[in-house]
């Protein structure tokens, strides 16, 4: 099946840093979103992509769906310590995310004090 | 934003038997996903549960094994049949919004 490779896969950081984090694949995919899931909980939807090209901000966040179609990344600055988490990139291969989700491994994001 | 619950939020069940999970959106989504996330783990795909007609599995997962229900457009079912211990898991459903899928909370599954 296809796959993810998302890195990195954690990153100690210090409160206040900027954060990046990407995905690629060896097949195109028409949509790109990142995820954050915090313990127990279910992802949460931060950002969706359905543009080569197409870079978008949601408050601190911003992402871009790289003009391949293989690959996105994902930015967050002045990290802030609810910021803690696990980072998700998935992808789907069809337009407007109507089939299922194929996932990267994630990026555990630890922030120190 | 759908809102997405699940029922039970986590059990602990006995090799042999098997395990219901349901799943419940807020409002009306035209497609409802199945995954799977083992611990300390990303997602899996399980299945596209489809309203009204048998379910659609990725490769790897069964119907015998994980069959599943969707009666309407707000509701699912899955069940994990004849669980071992491999089967423990985080099962999450999703729902597809506005062209973007939305999760539940997952339901915790703990097999002795």
């Amino acid at each position: 099946g296809q796959q993810l490779n998302q890195s990195p896969q954690s990153m100690f950081i210090q409160e206040g840093e900027d954060v990046s984090m990407n995905c690629t694949s060896s097949s195109i995919f028409n949509t790109w979103l990142w995820y954050k899931q915090d313990p127990g909980e279910g992802p949460v939807l931060l950002i969706a992509l359905y543009k080569a090209g197409e870079l978008t901000s949601n408050g601190r966040l911003t992402a871009q769906f790289g003009i391949t179609r293989k690959d996105s990344f994902l930015n967050i600055s002045a990290s802030i310590p609810s910021d803690v988490g696990i980072y998700f990139c998935a992808g789907t291969l069809t337009g407007g995310g109507a089939d299922g989700l194929t996932f990267g491994k994630g990026t555990h994001l630890i922030i120190q004090p | 934003s759908a809102v997405i619950s699940q029922k039970p939020s986590r059990d602990i069940c006995q090799r042999g038997t098997s395990l219901t999970i349901q799943c419940q959106v807020d409002s009306q989504v035209t497609m409802m996903f199945w995954y799977r996330q083992q611990p300390g783990q990303s997602l899996t795909l399980i299945a596209t549960a489809n309203q009204g007609s048998e379910a659609t599995y990725e490769s790897g997962f069964v119907i015998d094994k994980f069959p599943i229900s969707r009666p309407n457009l707000t509701f699912s079912t899955l069940t994990v049949s004849n669980m071992s211990p491999e089967d423990s898991s985080i099962y999450l459903c999703s729902g597809l919004d506005n062209n973007e899928q939305f999760f539940g909370p997952g339901t915790r599954l703990t097999v002795l």
